[in-house]
């Protein structure tokens, strides 16, 4: 079956850590997205990237990095400079290169906690 | 500035019935309007989407309308059913043809047996 797999599900860090969370996609989509989703609040856009070793910021980016170094694959690291990232994480990817107005597949989320 | 309005306060309807839930957008036309269905704890799932020159799209029991006068997008669920209950998604462009869609908080559908 094609789809997107985030791993891990649950993921507790301490604070001051560095922590990255993982997005694979076997649906040869060119286009992925991370996206945070605080309770009560839509979906904000961190990073995406429209083709391997692109990408671009996103609306809140800060403390937060990403890499594009294969198609399958885009990886978001939380950084020890992001002030609040306690959230629910949420990786999505686009058929094409993201320049039409295709539906995003989403995968099934990363729950962070900082302790 | 650009937002998206979905009523923040649940929806709570009977088993049969038709549920209406609304999203209203402000300051911007864009292209296209899509909708996604939420369940607690797990990724949005892609419903519709209508464009700006269609005015109404169906798919089985659901049913978006899209009125850019009004800046408001409609999404009706037919014959509502328990397992209907979730979190509905409204997201459109507000960007001017950057293809990535802006997400409203969407609102929470609870229809009773």
């Amino acid at each position: 079956d094609g789809g997107i797999t985030q791993s891990p599900k649950y993921l507790f860090r301490k604070e001051g850590q560095n922590v990255t969370l993982s997005c694979e996609q076997n649906l040869n989509h060119d286009a992925m997205y991370w996206y945070r989703q605080d309770p009560g609040q839509g979906l904000r856009l961190i990073y995406y990237s429209q083709i391997v070793n692109d990408f671009q910021k996103g609306d809140i980016a800060e403390g937060y990095s990403v890499s594009r170094e294969k198609k399958e694959s885009f990886p978001l690291t939380v950084t020890s400079a992001q002030k609040n990232p306690t959230a629910f994480y949420l990786c999505a990817s686009t058929f094409g290169q993201g320049r039409s107005y295709n539906e995003q597949f989403f995968g099934p989320g990363t729950r962070l906690t900082v302790l | 500035s650009q937002k998206i309005e979905q009523n923040s306060e649940a929806l709570n309807i009977q088993e049969g019935k038709t549920a209406t839930l609304t999203c209203n957008y402000t300051n911007y036309s864009p292209a296209y309007l899509q909708w996604y269905r939420q369940d607690p704890g797990r990724g949005p799932v892609f419903l519709l989407l209508i464009r700006e020159n269609e005015k109404e799209k169906r798919k089985e029991r659901l049913k978006v309308t899209f009125d850019t006068t009004l800046k408001q997008s409609l999404f009706h669920i037919t014959a509502s059913q328990p397992a209907d209950s979730a979190t509905y998604l409204c997201a459109l462009d507000l960007s001017g043809g950057s293809y990535i869609p802006t997400f409203g908080r969407g609102t929470s559908l609870i229809v009773h047996p």
